[in-house]
């Protein structure tokens, strides 16, 4: 059972950087599979916004991708994401999850972890 | 890209069954068979339900059911259960190489 848990800063000041990462066990972050980072502003619903393979290929939601970057780091198992410039409108639950082997939908998701920026 | 639009809410007494649509465009749930649809528990993890329009993932009763015409996805729960209420989302590839997903449906069983 392929596990995922988000973790990092619950509080961001604005203009800075927002960075949490995704810890993967039971599964090799190596593997032939895309890992993606969505988000869930209180009482809005979910939005992607990218996914990026061990090899480096990376897609982005159109809207953030000046801002963001989602590395891989296969030597932790891990993958993250780094949302720049950020503004009270980034304040969110952020998901990791894994791409389906379809690249068509996502079958394993962390617990989320709730980021506010706030001055 | 535009957010899928999805009832804000359903409800349903124990055993009956209910649909929540989800309605797109030509160029995200129109264009490809690929919506999928998560299950979302209070303070929980989504968890997929359904994926390319009809397809259960292992372990998903069949009690979940999911269907397209056109622009609109559907997702049918038959003999509806207490353990269903939840918040429903759906979600399409789209034309562009990227997701999008509805707005988030909230399921009561009464």
């Amino acid at each position: 059972q392929v596990q995922l848990q988000e973790s990092g800063p619950g509080l961001v000041k604005p203009s800075e950087t927002l960075s949490l990462s995704c810890t993967v066990s039971d599964y090799s972050i190596s593997s032939n599979y895309y890992w993606a980072w969505m988000r869930q502003p209180p009482g809005k619903g979910l939005e992607w916004i990218g996914s990026s393979s061990h090899t480096g290929n990376t897609y982005y939601n159109p809207s953030l991708k000046s801002r963001v970057t989602i590395p891989v780091d296969t030597s932790r198992n891990q993958f993250s994401l780094k949302l720049n410039s950020v503004t009270a409108a980034d304040t969110a639950v952020y998901y990791c999850a894994r791409v389906c082997s379809t690249g068509r939908c996502l079958d394993y998701w962390g617990q989320g972890t709730l980021v506010t920026v706030f001055s | 890209q535009s957010a899928l639009t999805q009832p804000a809410s359903v409800s349903g007494s124990p055993g009956q069954s209910i649909t929540i649509s989800c309605t797109g465009t030509s160029s995200d749930v129109g264009a490809y068979d690929y919506v999928s649809w998560y299950q979302q528990h209070p303070g929980k993890a989504p968890k997929l339900m359904i994926y390319d329009v009809s397809y259960r993932p292992s372990g998903i009763s069949n009690r979940f059911y999911g269907s397209k015409s056109g622009n609109t996805a559907s997702l049918t729960i038959s003999g509806l259960q207490v353990g269903d209420e939840a918040d429903y989302h759906c979600s399409s590839y789209t034309s562009s190489g990227n997701w999008v997903f509805g707005g988030g449906t909230k399921l009561a069983v009464l």
